[in-house]
């Protein structure tokens, strides 16, 4: 079974602190999305990428498909910033049949 | 707004009752999907639908049935609920190749 691994499961952190959140999988994809999920509330994507780097205000996403790792970075985290974010990736040759999440990371941002 | 709208936000059934889930988009989405989400796993596919007419069995279909309607429509059908089928469920939709996702806001189903 392709997995996908995040790291780490849980990250407390204070108010202003640079946040990391690591992604990894096991064979080729055609892409990764980065997703957010507030509690009790719906999933919404963030970052799509197939290579290289994406920012988006204080979100940065990163890949690398030869190590097939992709990191999510937060700057200056805020408290707004507590949520789960996944890391989901579309298989290479599998477009239309979904995509397989890794088990999110639930981040709380502590003021 | 565009984006995928699911029906119901929650339910409470019976064990051995049926419903089904809706979801529509109004993206022109070629794809649509359902997902289950349960505590401590990642979101797992039940079905999709990569075009109006065809569906096919994800990671977990027991229990489950759907439709494609159109190409805006693709709902979800619990035919004889079970309290293992009590999560969260989701539907997203996305477009031809390698598109963007869009989710649900979700249906958080209880069966007791």
């Amino acid at each position: 079974k392709n997995e996908v691994e995040q790291s780490p499961q849980n990250l407390t952190a204070q108010e202003g602190e640079f946040i990391t959140i690591n992604c990894s999988y096991s064979v080729g994809i055609s892409a990764l999305h980065w997703l957010q999920q507030h509690p009790g509330g719906g999933i919404v994507s963030l970052f799509m990428l197939s290579s290289g780097k994406k920012k988006h205000g204080r979100l940065i996403a990163t890949i690398n498909i030869q190590e097939k790792h992709s990191s999510l970075h937060i700057t200056a985290s805020h408290p707004r910033d507590s949520a789960v974010y996944i890391c989901a990736v579309m298989y290479s040759g599998g477009g239309a049949d979904g995509l397989t999440f890794g088990k999110g990371t639930h981040l709380i941002i502590q003021p | 707004n565009a984006g995928v709208t699911q029906t119901p936000k929650f339910q409470v059934l019976k064990t051995g009752q049926s419903m089904t889930l809706q979801c529509a988009q109004d993206m022109n989405h070629n794809s649509m999907y359902w997902y289950r989400q349960d505590p401590g796993m990642g979101l797992r596919l039940i079905y999709y639908s990569a075009s109006e007419g065809t569906t096919d069995k994800g990671e977990v279909p027991n229990g489950y049935n759907v439709s494609r309607l159109n190409k805006r429509e693709f709902s979800l059908r619990l035919e004889s609920a079970a309290p293992s089928q009590t999560s969260v469920y989701f539907c997203a939709s996305s477009g031809t190749g390698v598109g963007g996702y869009t989710f649900g806001s979700g249906t958080r189903l209880t069966v007791v």
